[in-house]
């Protein structure tokens, strides 16, 4: 079992629509959890962090997290063509430097 | 301008042929990373530096070799590169605390033939 799963996608959303994008993770020992966004061929760029469980909202992005079923999300809404993108997942323990990825969702965001 | 420079951007080399890939950060930060990242397996720790003069390995050091003299710099070197080791490298560093790798490097493109 892969210790962050995501979908790998293609997630395919009409611009406007709301895009739910999903991450699931193995060790319950996780603290910290991220999201990244990276377009095709650029580096990753942080969008969100969040450690507690609840929601937290930055803009048009909410990141959505919840330790005892072990999964945390990002809802994009008023989706653009511009989110077009891959959208990584990142869990941390804090006792531990290293920081796990997912392989990531592909989103599209059809005009 | 805060940012991670790596170089180069791209690279073809041939088997055996060591190469060192160079990363470099302006923000004083104590944290830095290599990752690779190929199709399907996202993203993954290769070294890591908490500071100068320490460094540990991460998922997949095998054939990398990483030095942490300055705090700034975080070369990392392929002494005998192989195809397998062809993929996208990043660099990373990020300050202490409860922040994680918010500077990513550009990239770079290794392929070894």
């Amino acid at each position: 079992q892969k210790e962050v799963e995501q979908n790998s996608g293609p997630l395919s959303v009409p611009e406007g629509a709301i895009a739910s994008l999903n991450c699931t993770y193995s060790d319950r020992g996780s603290q910290s959890f991220f999201w990244y966004r990276q377009y095709s061929g650029k580096s990753p760029e942080l969008i969100m962090f969040i450690y507690s469980n609840g929601d937290k909202e930055d803009g048009r992005f909410t990141a959505q997290l919840n330790k005892a079923s072990q999964y945390v999300s990002l809802l994009i809404r008023d989706s653009q063509p511009s989110d077009s993108a891959t959208y990584l997942c990142a869990v941390r323990m804090d006792s531990s430097y290293k920081l796990i990825f997912g392989s990531g969702t592909r989103l599209l965001v059809r005009p | 301008e805060a940012q991670v420079t790596q170089n180069p951007r791209y690279l073809i080399t041939v088997t055996g042929k060591k190469l060192t890939v160079t990363c470099s950060q302006n923000m004083n930060h104590e944290y830095m990373s290599w990752y690779r990242q190929d199709p399907g397996l996202g993203l993954r720790q290769i070294y890591y530096s908490m500071n100068v003069e320490v460094t540990d390995k991460g998922d997949v050091p095998e054939g990398y070799k990483v030095s942490r003299k300055e705090k700034r710099n975080f070369p990392l070197i392929l002494e005998s590169p192989s195809p397998n080791q062809t993929s996208l490298y990043f660099c990373a560093s990020r300050a202490g605390g409860m922040s994680t790798e918010a500077f990513f490097g550009q990239g770079t493109r290794l392929t070894v033939v």
